[in-house]
């Protein structure tokens, strides 16, 4: 079945690197997004990465994929204040566009 | 573009009643999401909707949920009666296609009292 985990919390210092990470069940996904929730507000895409690419770069973003073992990594470089929120990993599945989110990684950045 | 506009931003009602949430999804966009965010159970797709016609509704709760898409430019999703487990932050997304971003909309915060 279709089923995307996450860890639940991250605390970093601001300055350091970021790396949350997410797991996916389904092979066949071919697209796998990661989405960002500030307190109050929906969720905004922040990158997204083609199943067959193993690392996408955006600026402070870094995107892991690792296909064999279904994982997939965001690394956020020099962690600000303004990096707290929820980043949510979400996969596309074959046929129509079924996105599956994962619980979320609750990021915490402190000064 | 407006973005993804749900309405009501916030919606208090008691238990019993009926609760209509609406959803204008991105002019141009075939896909519709719903979802369902609540602390202990994270995000869920309640149903999705391509070309207004539902796809998938094996996440809707139970039968006292229905959505409906009459025409490209809106979707309800409708709870009766609704219950204090019901509330959550409802979310509505479209998207242009398949493999393509899903845009989100503010959400409905509910709260069932």
């Amino acid at each position: 079945g279709e089923d995307v985990e996450q860890s639940l919390f991250l605390s970093v210092r601001e300055g350091d690197s970021s790396v949350i990470n997410c797991t996916y069940t389904d092979s066949s996904s071919t697209y796998l997004y990661w989405y960002k929730q500030e307190p109050g507000a929906g969720l905004q895409l922040l990158t997204y990465i083609f199943s067959n690419m193993d690392m996408k770069q955006d600026q402070r973003l870094t995107v892991l994929l690792n296909k064999k073992d279904k994982h997939l990594s965001l690394r956020i470089a020099d962690t600000q204040t303004g990096d707290s929120a929820i980043y949510f990993c979400a996969a596309a599945f074959t046929g129509f566009q079924k996105l599956v989110f994962g619980t979320g990684t609750r990021l915490l950045v402190s000064p | 573009d407006a973005g993804v506009i749900q309405s009501p931003r916030h919606e208090v009602t008691e238990m019993g009643q009926e609760v209509t949430l609406r959803c204008k999804p991105i002019s141009g966009h075939n896909s519709l999401f719903w979802y369902r965010q609540t602390m202990m159970r994270g995000l869920e797709l309640l149903i999705y909707f391509n070309n207004n016609v539902p796809i998938d509704d094996s996440g809707m709760p139970e039968d006292r949920f229905s959505a409906k898409m009459p025409n490209a430019s809106f979707s309800t999703l409708k709870i009766q009666p609704s219950e204090p487990r019901d509330s959550a932050v409802y979310f509505c997304a479209s998207s242009r296609g398949m493999n393509t971003e899903a845009f989100f909309g503010q959400g409905t915060r509910l709260t069932v009292v």
